[in-house]
């Protein structure tokens, strides 16, 4: 089956530093991928659609100059926190949907969990 | 627009008891309705999905869940808990058009006593 990695699995740094986190789609090409924050004992929200080749899109409330998407080839994408603080602190989950199926039929990864000092 | 909504944060069962989760969903166009389960510091795996077929759907670890289209639900059900279903289980809704998004509920804690 189709598999979604992430790296790194956990980051602690300081506030004010900023922190890169990878998602790779391993054994398919991923146009598309996903970036969701999941606070404590809460739900999934979705950030933001990473596009390959392009700009990506940002949800409502999400700060385009504070989280940096990158998806520079079809099996990665990159979120980059910028001049993090702690508030920031929260588990990241990217998904990717696989070629030939809806994009409402994704595929997650394990999951980052930033911890911001 | 559509939205999901679980019903009772946490859910606690004996092991062997019957497992319901609940899931009752709004949606404007004929909905794709998921169930996932998170364990600890993990991502989301797939349990489950309806597609407009069948309306009981069978997923992985003896789960299943049955579309009500009268009563906009998608409950998630076991026959029996094991120790190891402990976890936390969302259910997600999205159109069928291949560009709609997820909408996930607020999730369900199920645990399992000895």
């Amino acid at each position: 089956g189709a598999v979604v990695s992430q790296h790194p699995s956990r980051v602690i740094c300081k506030s004010g530093t900023s922190v890169k986190i990878e998602c790779r789609s391993l054994d398919f090409q991923a146009t598309t991928m996903f970036w969701y924050r999941q606070f404590p004992k809460k739900s999934l929200m979705l950030m933001a659609t990473s596009n390959e080749g392009s700009k990506a899109t940002y949800e409502q409330g999400v700060e385009k100059d504070k989280f940096l998407i990158n998806h520079a080839s079809l099996t990665l994408s990159t979120l980059t926190v910028t001049s993090a603080h702690p508030e920031d602190s929260s588990f990241y989950i990217c998904s990717a949907p696989t070629p030939g199926t809806p994009m409402n039929e994704q595929f997650f990864g394990p999951g980052t969990r930033l911890t911001v000092l | 627009a559509q939205s999901v909504t679980q019903l009772g944060s946490h859910v606690s069962v004996s092991e062997g008891a019957l497992v319901l989760l609940r899931c009752n969903y709004s949606s404007s166009v004929p909905p794709y309705l998921f169930w996932y389960v998170q364990y600890p510091n993990q991502g989301l795996q797939l349990l489950l999905k309806y597609t407009s077929a069948a309306t009981l759907v069978k997923g992985i670890n003896g789960f299943e869940a049955e579309f009500k289209k009268s009563e906009t639900s998608f409950h998630l059900t076991k026959p029996s808990a094991h120790m190891s279903d402990a976890a936390e289980y969302f259910c997600a809704v999205s159109g069928r058009n291949a560009g709609n998004m997820l909408t996930f509920g607020g999730g369900t804690r199920l645990m399992v006593k000895p």
